[in-house]
């Protein structure tokens, strides 16, 4: 079975451009995470989809945002990049919200020139 | 606040025996998981501890005590390909209840 799927795997952008990632949970997965991970540091929680609803946010500025689509699949968009915006974004899911462990993505590696 | 600690660099020797502590201090306690991230690539899940005591998976062992928020992550027989950073992540209770909070990682070298 597929794992959980990034796409893309690699991004350049500048400052003050838009940029949106996207997700593929694992089939039967209702759940998706976005995690912010700079280098050096653990994953930082941004938002937790489920059943297309935003079930949580963690502390990000309102330039970050995301949704579930009706296949729970998901977008994170990132509107005027910052050059601290460089980091690796993942995506996690789980079978639902509550007391089931997360599967990460490859992730992807996010640069701002 | 919310708080948790491992140490920033291990070494140990290959066949040896490790283990990582990790400390917690959070608002709720939902469960304590430890992940192994190798460079480059994606945290895979290793154990989940909720009740106190210890959970045994192969060469991987993880102890829970909540009265103390500590938590360790023991690692026997250690080969080449366990070098990694080991996460240590809280989840949290009230709103994004399968919210992960994650230490900022344990790097391990085994050496030859």
């Amino acid at each position: 079975d597929a794992g959980v799927t990034q796409s893309p795997t690699h991004l350049i952008k500048t400052r003050g451009q838009q940029v949106t990632l996207r997700c593929s949970p694992i089939s039967g997965h209702k759940s998706v995470s976005w995690y912010q991970q700079v280098l050096g540091q653990g994953p930082q929680f941004i938002f937790q989809y489920y059943e297309k609803e935003e079930r949580g946010r963690g502390n990000f500025p309102d330039r970050f945002s995301a949704r579930q689509f009706p296949n729970y699949s998901s977008e994170l968009n990132v509107n005027a990049l910052l050059l601290g915006d460089s980091a690796l974004y993942l995506c996690a899911s789980s079978l639902s919200y509550v007391n089931q462990p997360q599967h990460f993505g490859d992730g992807t590696r996010l640069s701002i020139l | 606040g919310q708080n948790i600690d491992q140490p920033t660099e291990m070494t140990a020797t290959e066949g040896a025996i490790v283990q990582i502590n990790c400390t917690y201090q959070t608002s709720g306690f939902n469960g304590l998981f430890w992940y192994q991230q190798h460079a480059g690539e994606a945290p895979t899940f290793l154990s989940y501890n909720v009740l106190d005591g210890l959970e045994e998976k192969g060469r991987f062992s993880s102890f829970l005590s909540r009265s103390k928020g500590y938590s360790y992550l023991l690692l026997k027989e250690l080969q080449m390909k366990d070098s990694a950073s080991y996460l240590c992540a809280v989840r949290g209770v009230g709103g994004a209840t399968n919210k992960l909070i994650f230490g900022t990682g344990t790097l391990l070298a085994v050496q030859p």
